[in-house]
């Protein structure tokens, strides 16, 4: 089973370029979240969906968009890159967020940007 | 908004000690699920917890949700080097609510 599926695994970004961290799933679950980890630090929420065309902000959203046009892709976009967005980023997702969901986690994209 | 801290930030214990972590909500929070993250891999699930005053076991782990569901707490009886990891908490205000996590305790063990 695939599960949670990310990619790239790793990315080096120059400040100002854009790009597109891709995530999918094929669990056929309805929320999926982009969180950050920096180093050391915990998990902080960007975006989350609760399901196709429906996003909304988490923690620290600024600096990046989503877009849920399909159930199983929910892939973040970068638009000028900056050194403050040198993070691990994870994808995650859950059937729903009801008190028997757990989330699955992608294997995470590490980022740098210089 | 909803805030979520964990106590300690790192501990380091020699194999055989006892561990707690302990996680702190600024809301009242509909459940609480602990992760643990092994050196650079992701976050894995580990448990989820409902009910007030709810306290759950596996094996030589021990999680409890605090009375007022608003703090909850992992413990570790006589840790071992497979222990080694970053263990965070993670909730929300209600089920459906976004799943903010807290800065997770980072465990080092000594053989």
């Amino acid at each position: 089973n695939a599960g949670v599926t990310q990619t790239p695994k790793f990315r080096i970004l120059k400040i100002g370029q854009s790009m597109t961290l891709q995530c999918t799933q094929d669990m056929n679950h309805n929320y999926m979240y982009w969180y950050r980890q920096d180093p050391g630090m915990g998990l902080k929420l960007i975006y989350y969906s609760v399901g196709a065309g429906i996003t909304d902000k988490g923690e620290v959203p600024n600096g990046y968009n989503v877009s849920r046009s399909t159930t199983e892709d929910f892939p973040l976009r970068l638009e000028l890159a900056a050194p403050s967005q040198t993070s691990v980023y994870f994808c995650a997702s859950s059937y729903s967020t009801e008190s028997n969901e757990k989330l699955f986690f992608g294997s995470g994209t590490q980022l740098s940007v210089l | 908004g909803q805030q979520v801290m964990q106590i300690p930030q790192y501990q380091h214990v020699q194999e055989g000690e006892d561990f707690t972590t302990y996680c702190n909500s600024s809301t009242t929070l509909s459940n609480i699920r602990w992760y643990k993250q092994r050196p650079g891999g992701h976050p894995v699930f580990l448990i989820q917890l409902v009910k007030s005053g709810e306290v759950k076991k596996q094996k030589r782990l021990t999680f409890q949700f605090g009375e007022a569901k608003k703090n909850s707490s992992l413990h570790i009886t006589a840790t071992q080097t497979t222990d080694v990891g970053t263990y965070f908490c993670a909730g929300g205000r209600t089920s459906y609510d976004k799943v903010i996590f807290g800065p997770g305790t980072s465990l080092s063990v000594i053989p």
